[in-house]
This record gives C-alpha cells, sequence and structure tokens, in this order.
C-alpha cells in the first residue's frame, strides 16, 4: 500500500509567487519522520526540510516550509517568493517502520515549473 | 573525498548479461539504501541495508542481488539483465535509524538493449 501520496503530477507558479506542494501520508507509527527532496534536471537529489512528528512547531528551511498538520496526516512543502532555480522534481519522503528500521519511503513526486 | 559515490555513472549493456553498480560512503553510515527511480514511479526501494552483513528487500527486488562485506561499500548486482530493468538507480545513506536525511549518490543511468 501506498504510504506516501503526492496528488499533484505538475505546478506551475509565477517567479516571486508561494507555491504548496502537497504531500499526505499513511501510518500508524507515533515516532516517524516526514522529508522533502528536490531533483533538478541535472538529476541529483538536494535535501530540503525535516520534520518529526513529536516537533511541535513546523519545519522552515530559508524559503522552504513544511506545513505539518497531524491530525490530517499532511506534510505540505511551503516555497515563499518562487524562483526561476525552483523549477524541479520535489519529493515527499516518510520513514516507515518495517522488520526492525525505518525506511524512507517516497512519494512519485511533482513536478514544479516556475514561469518568469 | 567525503561523500556517497556511485559508479559507473552511465552503462549500456545487453539483455542477459550481469551488471555491478557500485556504492561507496564515507562516513561510516550504518544504513545504506538502494532506489530506481523510473517516470511516475518515484523511487522505489529495491534492497537495504541497516549494518554491515544485513540485507533486506525492499519494494522491488527481484531480478536484483546485493552484498555488504564492508561498511562503507554497498553493490547492487543485476544478474541477468532485463529490459525493464532500465533505470536510474540510486545509492544512498543514512547515520540514524529513524530520523536523519538521506545521503545520496549522484544516480547511476543504466540501459539494458
Amino acid at each position: 500500500a501506498q504510504k506516501i501520496t503526492q496528488t499533484q503530477p505538475g505546478m506551475f507558479v509565477q517567479e516571486k509567487e508561494a507555491v504548496t506542494l502537497d504531500c499526505t501520508y499513511d501510518t500508524s507509527d507515533q515516532s516517524y519522520g516526514l522529508f522533502w527532496y528536490k531533483q533538478p534536471s541535472s538529476g541529483e537529489m538536494i535535501f530540503l526540510i525535516y520534520q518529526g512528528s513529536y516537533d511541535e512547531q513546523n519545519a522552515t528551511e530559508g524559503r522552504y516550509s513544511l506545513n505539518f498538520q497531524k491530525a490530517r496526516k499532511s506534510a505540505n512543502l511551503v516555497i515563499s517568493a518562487s524562483q526561476l532555480g525552483d523549477s524541479a522534481m520535489y519529493f515527499c519522503a516518510m520513514r516507515v517502520y518495517s522488520g526492525g528500521s525505518y525506511i524512507p519511503t517516497f512519494g512519485r513526486g511533482t513536478s514544479l515549473i516556475v514561469h518568469p | 573525498d567525503a561523500g556517497i559515490t556511485q559508479s559507473p555513472r552511465y552503462k549500456i549493456t545487453e539483455t542477459g548479461r550481469q551488471v555491478t553498480l557500485m556504492c561507496h560512503q564515507t562516513w561510516s553510515h550504518s544504513y545504506m539504501f538502494w532506489y530506481r527511480q523510473d517516470l511516475g514511479h518515484g523511487l522505489r526501494l529495491i534492497y537495504y541495508s541497516a549494518a554491515a552483513d544485513i540485507t533486506d528487500k525492499g519494494e522491488v527486488p527481484d531480478g536484483y542481488v546485493v552484498s555488504r562485506s564492508k561498511t562503507e561499500n554497498f553493490p547492487l548486482t543485476l544478474e541477468s539483465a532485463t529490459r525493464s530493468q532500465t533505470s536510474v538507480y540510486f545509492c544512498a545513506s543514512s547515520e540514524t535509524v529513524n530520523t536523519g536525511e538521506l545521503f545520496f549518490g549522484e544516480g547511476s543511468r543504466l540501459t539494458v538493449l
């Protein structure tokens, strides 16, 4: 069963505007971690932000913030003041407990295009 | 240099041949992972390892073999490559079991003809 759902295959945003990329997850664990990664066209995976399930405040890293709504099981990524360089694939991920380890499981990704 | 490196970066092979993708990390992270990335599927876990000599299957293990005799190396072998294994393969490592960032290699693009 899919544990991470990203419902937006593609998103478009105007430069300098904010954009929200959706991510919902499914777990019965109390302790888990949520991540967002960026993959530009060059192919490398770039870590953006992390949110622990017990963290009371939403994680922020520069222009990136994670809108964590535990009851709704959502972990949306908000990018403020979009830049052309933000055009990329974005992956939401969660560590899922399996066989004694917490295994990182990824969503299918959202392609973001930033227009000038 | 410190980090996680994959080799080869690009490989073209033929159906039925054996291929090994190498992964080496310099941090002594306990956890290592192999993912494949295909359009529309995101990253799917092939195998992972919690420590040297401890490996386990992920979501899509069929057709792949791994080993981990040393903490720093986690090779992935396709024993008899098939066209469906044409993909981009990512190796990753992690220091902790529950939280903490995954560190990715640059990826290996494999084409099976």
